[in-house]
């Protein structure tokens, strides 16, 4: 049962032009989305976040869009740079035990920026 | 730099032949998080630890278990390793108290069993 769904493992394009991950999911009580940046030998970093109450969230150039009755979420990078390259997971959150934040991952997309 | 470091970064160990990795944290948060990916797949929460308190998925094996000594070190104690525990392990910590803290992940060890 996988709650989390990211349905393309990898994504090619062209630098300058514009990245869009795509993100499925099928709990309604997520009520927090996050999406996170991992190099190789590195861990996963924060990227960019939307609460449920907002369906859009802008930081430079990224952004995420939320389409809540759709159950689906998007990242826009744009323009893309080739140190974007990168693998992309996004994450669902609800609140479990004593406030702790459980994250729920998708598989991730591998970008690749093509110069 | 405040941080999340693991080590080791490779564990190479045999069958049934038990394994601790380690995780520790510069940045004082409360909780300490364990996932586990297997290749190609999503990152997997095994257990956390809020506090002194630890919160175990109910999907996690008996063979997985975890030490908190204090608020700076986790351990990922495999008892029994089998050949389907070969997989990245990542340590994550949060703030927590809220779902909108941050996790920080370490760069996490992977795990080879023979």
């Amino acid at each position: 049962d996988q709650q989390v769904k990211q349905n393309s493992p990898s994504l090619s394009v062209q630098e300058g032009r514009i990245s869009i991950l795509n993100c499925d999911y099928t709990n309604s009580m997520f009520d927090y989305f996050l999406w996170y940046k991992k190099y190789p030998a590195e861990g996963p970093t924060f990227l960019i976040s939307i609460s449920s109450i907002k369906d859009k969230n802008e930081d430079g150039r990224f952004t995420v869009f939320l389409n809540k009755s759709a159950k689906h979420l998007s990242l826009h990078i744009v323009p893309s740079q080739p140190g974007d390259s990168a693998v992309y997971f996004c994450a669902a959150s609800a609140v479990i035990i004593q406030g702790a934040q459980k994250l729920v991952f998708g598989q991730g997309t591998r970008l690749t920026i093509n110069p | 730099d405040a941080m999340v470091i693991q080590n080791p970064r490779y564990q190479v160990t045999q069958f049934g032949k038990p394994v601790t990795l380690s995780c520790s944290q510069t940045l004082n948060h409360n909780v300490m998080y364990w996932y586990q990916q297997k290749s190609s797949q999503a990152p997997k929460l095994l257990f956390h630890y809020y506090d002194k308190d630890f919160n175990n998925e109910a999907d996690t094996p008996d063979n997985f278990q975890s030490r908190r000594p204090n608020t700076s070190f986790c351990f990922l104690d495999i008892r029994s390793p089998g050949l389907g525990d070969a997989a990245m392990y990542l340590c994550a910590t949060s703030r927590g108290a809220s779902a909108y803290n941050e996790q920080f992940f370490g760069p996490g060890t992977r795990l080879t069993v023979l």
